[in-house]
């Protein structure tokens, strides 16, 4: 069964300051990886996504994040936040060979003060 | 209309009433999903549809009963429900959901709330 493990369920950061949201997860083969966002009363879109290429994936709105199979992370990073990146996002995980069935953390809720 | 529409976006019932959610993809998908989102709690995964044909159930309550009349509309059919049903209701499509790096696309949501 696979997992995903969000560390911090809120963070906050000053504008203009590092973004690092941080996913790990537990799998029994190389997975696919997902990162999501959710700003309020919508649903979710796709921020970028691992699928066994480079382990360096650049995503919409400046964000990226990288696989690391030794430490299982797929963490979140943004060099620089805007105000409007505050949203909710969802680190999520699927099994390359059992569907397209999306297992999600709980979600870490990002807050951007001036 | 373009991407995931739910409607209605939002809604109000008593448990003993019979209420649908509708969710339209005009993405050209083949795959479409029943999401709930409650509080503090990850996304649960209800119902998979692909090609119209249901391929999961994630041991949902009988009184959640969904209906994929077609690859792009996706009902989800709700009848004496209880007031821990209450969350959001989210609905995604994607290309067939045989491949797991296939991006799934999500509406805004229903939000929910049994009285």
């Amino acid at each position: 069964a696979q997992s995903v493990t969000q560390l911090g369920s809120h963070v906050s950061v000053s504008e203009g300051a590092l973004v690092l949201l941080r996913c790990n997860y537990s799998s029994s083969v190389p997975p696919y990886l997902f990162w999501y966002v959710q700003y309020p009363n919508q649903g979710l879109q796709l921020l970028l996504k691992y699928t066994s290429a480079a382990t360096l994936v650049k995503g919409i709105n400046g964000f990226e994040a990288e696989f690391k199979k030794s430490e299982t992370s797929f963490h979140l990073t943004k060099p620089s936040a805007h105000m409007s990146d505050a949203a909710e996002y969802f680190c999520a995980v699927s099994d390359p060979g059992g569907g397209n069935k999306l297992t999600f953390g709980t979600g870490t809720q990002l807050k951007v003060e001036l | 209309e373009t991407g995931v529409t739910q409607t209605p976006r939002h809604l109000v019932m008593g448990m003993t009433n019979k209420k649908s959610l509708k969710c339209e993809q005009h993405l050209g998908h083949n795959a479409m999903y029943w999401y709930k989102q409650s509080a503090k709690k990850p996304l649960e995964l209800m119902f998979v549809y692909n090609f119209k044909e249901q391929t999961e159930n994630n041991s949902v309550p009988s009184r959640f009963s969904p209906e994929c009349p077609n690859s792009s509309h996706l009902f989800l059919h709700l009848h004496t429900l209880q007031p821990e049903d209450s969350a959001l209701y989210l609905c995604a499509s994607s290309q067939e959901s045989g491949r797991g790096a296939n991006e799934q696309f999500f509406g805004p949501g229903t939000r929910l709330t049994v009285l």
